[in-house]
Order: C-alpha cells, then sequence, then structure tokens
C-alpha cells in the first residue's frame, strides 16, 4: 500500500514564525503536491513538484516556499506565518504514469497560527 | 481550462436510503475521473475511479459510470449506512499526473 505520511497532525504556532511541514511518500512517486482545505473553498493547490529540486506554482503560493531536495520528500514552507493562513494542510503524491495517475493523500496537517 | 463540478450539499440523509451526487467536468481530452471521500478529520482516500467512456468504478457499494456524451461520472449507492457520512470529492486528472482538478465536495450526513 502506498503511504503517504505528514510530520504533524496539529501544529500550533506564533505570528512571524517560520514554519515546515514535512511529507514523506515510500512508493517512489515523481509527483508530490501540497494543497491547503478550507470550509467552503474546496482543496487549492499550493505547490507541486514532478521531479527533485523541480516545482511548479499552484493557484495560492503566496507566502509559501517547497523543497523537494530528495525523490520521497517533500516540504511546505511558511516563511514568516501569518493568522491567515491557518488552514488543514494536505500533501499527496502520485505517479507518472498515464491511466494509472491516482494521487495518494496524507492524513493532512491542521495548522493555527495564533 | 478543466473543471468539475459537484453538488455542494449538504446532503442529510436517513439511513439505507439511496444516494446519487452528481457531478459533470469540463476537459480538453480525455481524462481519468475519480472519487475520493474524506472522514472527519482525515486526509482523502480514493473511493473509486474511471479511466475511459463508459467505464464503471465501484467500491464498498459506491458506483459512478463515466458518461463522455453528457460529461458526467455521479456517484451511487443503494442503501447508504451512518458510516458513510464524509466529504465526498469529484476528480478528474489528464496526462501523466500533474494536472489534477477537484471538486469543491459534498458533504453527506447520514442520520440513523
Amino acid at each position: 500500500d502506498v503511504k503517504v505520511t505528514q510530520s504533524s497532525r496539529y501544529l500550533v504556532k506564533r505570528t512571524g514564525e517560520k514554519v515546515f511541514l514535512e511529507c514523506v511518500q515510500d512508493m517512489d512517486h515523481e509527483n508530490m503536491f501540497w494543497y491547503r482545505q478550507d470550509p467552503g473553498l474546496g482543496l487549492r493547490l499550493i505547490y507541486f513538484s514532478y521531479d527533485v529540486k523541480m516545482k511548479e506554482k499552484g493557484d495560492i503560493p503566496e507566502g509559501y516556499s517547497v523543497s523537494r531536495e530528495k525523490k520521497e520528500r517533500f516540504s511546505l514552507i511558511l516563511e514568516s506565518a501569518s493568522t491567515n493562513q491557518t488552514s488543514m494542510y494536505l500533501c499527496a503524491s502520485s505517479p507518472t504514469r498515464r491511466l494509472q495517475n491516482i494521487q495518494y493523500f496524507g492524513a493532512g496537517t491542521r495548522l493555527s497560527v495564533l | 481550462g478543466n473543471s468539475v463540478t459537484q453538488m455542494e450539499g449538504p446532503v442529510t440523509l436517513s439511513e439505507e436510503a439511496f444516494l446519487t451526487i452528481n457531478c459533470t467536468y469540463t476537459a480538453t481530452g480525455y481524462p481519468s475521473l475519480f472519487w475520493y471521500v474524506q472522514y472527519p478529520g482525515e486526509g482523502l482516500q480514493l473511493l473509486l475511479k474511471a479511466t475511459k467512456a463508459d467505464d464503471k468504478g465501484s467500491n464498498k457499494g459506491f458506483e459512478a459510470t463515466y458518461r463522455k456524451e453528457t460529461t458526467s461520472f455521479h456517484l451511487e449507492k443503494g442503501s447508504v449506512q451512518v458510516s458513510d457520512s464524509a466529504v465526498y470529492f469529484c476528480a478528474l486528472s489528464e496526462g501523466y499526473g500533474q494536472n489534477f482538478v477537484f471538486g469543491p465536495g459534498t458533504r453527506l450526513s447520514v442520520l440513523p
């Protein structure tokens, strides 16, 4: 079974802190994604990566950066956390394989910025 | 661009009722279609998928048929249970895995 592991289920940070959200997948998938999920807004793509050291902006990249130094790990960085970044963050991975491009999700990290 | 539209709910049903959640899509090519389910406090899990026209995906009593002529992928279940209470997301993907589009999600509550 594919496993996508997010390092924390719940996180509480203060405004202005630098925050790292970590995600690891064990299926050698090329693609990895970071979404945020807010009530009434569904899933919104922040960034994705299709290879090591490669990244593409999603729909809402402002205030975030990402790092992918190894294939299995994709980190989301909040350079200076703000209260409007309080949200549920979901990591996903998928293979680059036509007709088999299922996204597999982690359990999510619920971040509160005070 | 590609998009997915689904009824936003919330949908409230009694146990053993019939469920339909509508999903329609817009795509430039020939996408794969998915239904994901999210239980409270959890990430999304794949419920079922279909990769070409007239394919039927099924899992745990849920079914959805890929209808190219109506660009739809409606989710159905004949008899819902309390444990089916969750948020359901319709999604599509084209190409090689980078282009994924989710619908807004439909919250389902099943009452005993």
